[in-house]
């Protein structure tokens, strides 16, 4: 079966560095993407992982390993606005996304 | 720039009433998608259309039909509602199928939908 784990919630601090990690099997692959997700609010795209290494943009980067099925978002520099739940999503071979139940994100002063 | 837009935000509806959750976009888009969001799960996918005209089947489609007669309008109707029907639902556009772009897609700001 198709599977995405990823951890239900985490705690950090501002101005600290989070890593939230992601695992998937599914039926193919086609990319790793990354959803930032305010609560009551719309998901919002962060990243879109293909090939294997680091993709850094601002504050966030995402890391793909094929070979293992893993992926992370790492955010650095926290913020207060950064708590937000934080969506894992897989593209299998039939180009549907496969999504994680999301990873709470709680940033404390 | 709207974006996209769904309506109602809100509706707390009986079990066996027809509802439809309406969903436009602006951003002539072909491809266009509803999921549902419950606590716990992730997003998962009821009905997607790839170009006006068409639609096809996601992970969960029983209990819902949807119609894509242009390329700006997309509505979800569950014919006879259902309390699991429950849910968050969000539509949601991509530039083309997402066999031929990145995977981002724009979502609208949800439809919280209770049945009693």
């Amino acid at each position: 079966g198709q599977n995405i784990d990823q951890p239900t919630e985490m705690t950090a601090t501002e101005g600290a560095i989070v890593q939230i990690n992601c695992t998937y099997q599914t039926s193919g692959f086609n990319g790793l993407f990354w959803y930032q997700q305010h609560a009551a609010e719309a998901p919002t795209f962060l990243s879109y992982n293909v090939l294997d290494g680091l993709e850094e943009k601002g504050r966030f980067s995402s890391f793909l390993s094929r070979s293992k099925g893993y992926s992370y978002l790492l955010l650095k520099e926290l913020q207060m606005k950064d708590s937000a739940s934080y969506l894992c999503a897989s593209m299998d071979s039939n180009y549907q996304l496969i999504w994680g139940a999301g990873t709470k994100l709680i940033i404390k002063p | 720039i709207a974006g996209i837009t769904q309506a109602p935000t809100s509706q707390i509806l009986a079990a066996g009433r027809r509802m439809t959750l309406r969903c436009t976009q602006d951003m002539r888009h072909n491809a266009m998608y509803w999921y549902r969001q419950d606590l716990g799960l992730g997003l998962r996918l009821i009905h997607y259309s790839n170009t006006a005209g068409t639609t096809g089947k996601g992970e969960v489609p029983d209990g819902y039909s949807v119609s894509r007669a242009n390329t700006d309008d997309f509505p979800l109707t569950l014919a006879s509602a259902v309390p699991s029907q429950t849910s968050v639902y969000f539509c949601a556009s991509s530039d083309s199928g997402l066999e031929h772009n990145t995977g981002e897609l724009f979502f609208g700001e949800g439809s919280r939908l209770t049945v009693l």
